[in-house]
């Protein structure tokens, strides 16, 4: 079955820490993509970052990493330097060759000044 | 417009009536997808677009829901007889091209919709 699982409901960080957001998929699918999106309280959906599945090197995008580690079926986030508006919900999401995109249940950041 | 745009924001109404939600996609975006998102959880996968060709429904809970995109740019999702269990904010993404394999989607604010 495809799935995404993210195993942390909430996490509290103090800020300038570095954070990872835990996320695991499954499916027998070689192509996908893994992509994060923050919800703030205002509840957009803001898009971070995407990694696809025959990408060699783990994505970038500023303060965010995507730690991509193929084998385990893992793909955490990292915010490195937390700041006070990084307090959201986030998402990891797959997307799957029949288009359809399946979302996990979310991690609530919260950053502690 | 600039993003993705959804009417109405919120939308109350009586069990047993219908309810149109509308999605204005970003000009030229191919793919469009509608999801629905309870509170404190991640999107759920409703039915998506291409162009104006309606790709998969099976994420549709019944046959009381229904979606047209009728020339490839606004969609509109149906509810009909509402009940209170379709509660929930419904929200709409597009994206630039067909194939969402490595297209992030733009998602609109949503529309809350509350069954009394």
């Amino acid at each position: 079955a495809q799935k995404i699982t993210q195993t942390q409901p909430g996490m509290f960080v103090q800020e300038k820490e570095a954070v990872t957001l835990d996320c695991t998929y499954d499916t027998s699918d070689p192509s996908y993509g893994l992509f994060w999106y923050k919800q703030p309280s205002s509840g957009e959906m803001i898009f971070l970052i995407y990694q696809g599945s025959y990408d060699q090197q783990n994505a970038t995008e500023g303060r965010y990493s995507l730690n991509f580690q193929k084998a385990r079926k893992s793909a955490n986030l990292v915010i490195s330097a937390s700041q006070l508006g990084d307090s959201a919900m986030y998402f990891c999401a797959m997307s799957l060759r029949d288009d359809k995109i399946i979302f996990g249940k979310g991690t609530r950041l919260h950053i502690l000044p | 417009g600039a993003g993705v745009s959804q009417s109405p924001r919120y939308k109350v109404t009586k069990r047993g009536q219908d309810v149109a939600l509308r999605c204005d996609p970003i000009s030229g975006h191919v793919s469009l997808y509608w999801y629905r998102q309870a509170l404190g959880q991640g999107p759920e996968f409703l039915t998506y677009f291409n162009y104006e060709a309606q790709q998969d429904k099976s994420g549709l809970p019944n046959d009381r829901f229904s979606a047209e995109r009728p020339e490839g740019s606004i969609s509109t999702l149906t509810i009909q007889r509402t009940e209170q269990r379709d509660s929930a904010m419904y929200r709409c993404a597009s994206s630039p091209a067909a194939g969402g394999l490595n297209q992030p989607q733009h998602f609109g604010d949503g529309t809350r919709l509350s069954i009394l």
